[in-house]
């Protein structure tokens, strides 16, 4: 069964720093999908980012920036330039080409502080 | 754009009570799915469908049963609450399979508290 890991209940960054959070997770597929969500205050779930498992090159998104590193099973989001409104819950999910099961992490509670 | 629609918002109910939550999506979307959020715990899949007519267990399906009626339409009924099931539940959609982009688009969310 694939699992995801987020070993980073919590974190609080200033305004303006570079913030990195942590995802692991477990399969044995070789072909999946991973994601990272952002769930402000007001709980809508909003995608930040993806990644396809047989791309080597990291997905960017403005100031969102992934570190995939599929030997590792790791897939960590880099936020730099971090604003005030990326404070929110962010959780990672996994997927696989074998079935729709889409299945999310504990969730990292960032905190961006004025 | 109504995107994905749950009904009802807010709900309470007893233990032993019997409720369905409903979620429609406008999007054409293949794929539906229903996640319960718990503080600590993430979002949990508890059921989900890859296309109408086809239901599939999540991680947490005890104590819930899904119907999905047409492609628009995925309810998940309690048919008697615990008060392990207060919790926020979440309706989502995506293409899949056609796109695998495997996005998801939510609901806003249900709050269900069971006294």
């Amino acid at each position: 069964a694939q699992t995801v890991t987020q070993s980073q209940p919590e974190m609080s960054v200033q305004e303006a720093e570079t913030v990195t959070l942590s995802c692991t997770y477990d399969t044995s597929e070789n072909n999946y999908y991973l994601f990272w969500y952002k769930q402000p205050p007001s709980r809508q779930m909003i995608l930040v980012i993806r990644q396809e498992a047989y791309k080597q090159q990291n997905a960017t998104e403005n100031r969102f920036s992934v570190n995939f590193q599929k030997a590792a099973k790791s897939f960590s989001l880099k936020i730099s330039d971090s604003q005030l409104g990326d404070t929110a819950m962010y959780f990672c999910a996994f997927m696989t080409n074998r079935d729709d099961k889409i299945i999310f992490g504990k969730g990292t509670r960032l905190h961006i502080l004025p | 754009n109504a995107g994905v629609t749950q009904t009802p918002k807010f709900q309470v109910l007893k233990t032993g009570q019997s409720m369905t939550l409903q979620c429609a999506q406008d999007m054409n979307h293949n794929s539906m799915y229903w996640y319960r959020q718990d503080p600590g715990m993430g979002l949990r899949l508890i059921y989900y469908s890859a296309s109408e007519g086809t239901t599939d267990k999540g991680e947490v399906p005890n104590g819930y049963n899904v119907s999905r009626l047409n492609k628009r339409e995925f309810s998940l009924r309690l048919e008697s609450a615990a008060p392990s099931q207060t919790s926020v539940y979440f309706c989502a959609s995506s293409e899949l399979p056609d796109t695998y982009t495997g996005e998801l688009f939510f609901g806003e969310g249900s709050r269900l508290t069971v006294l």
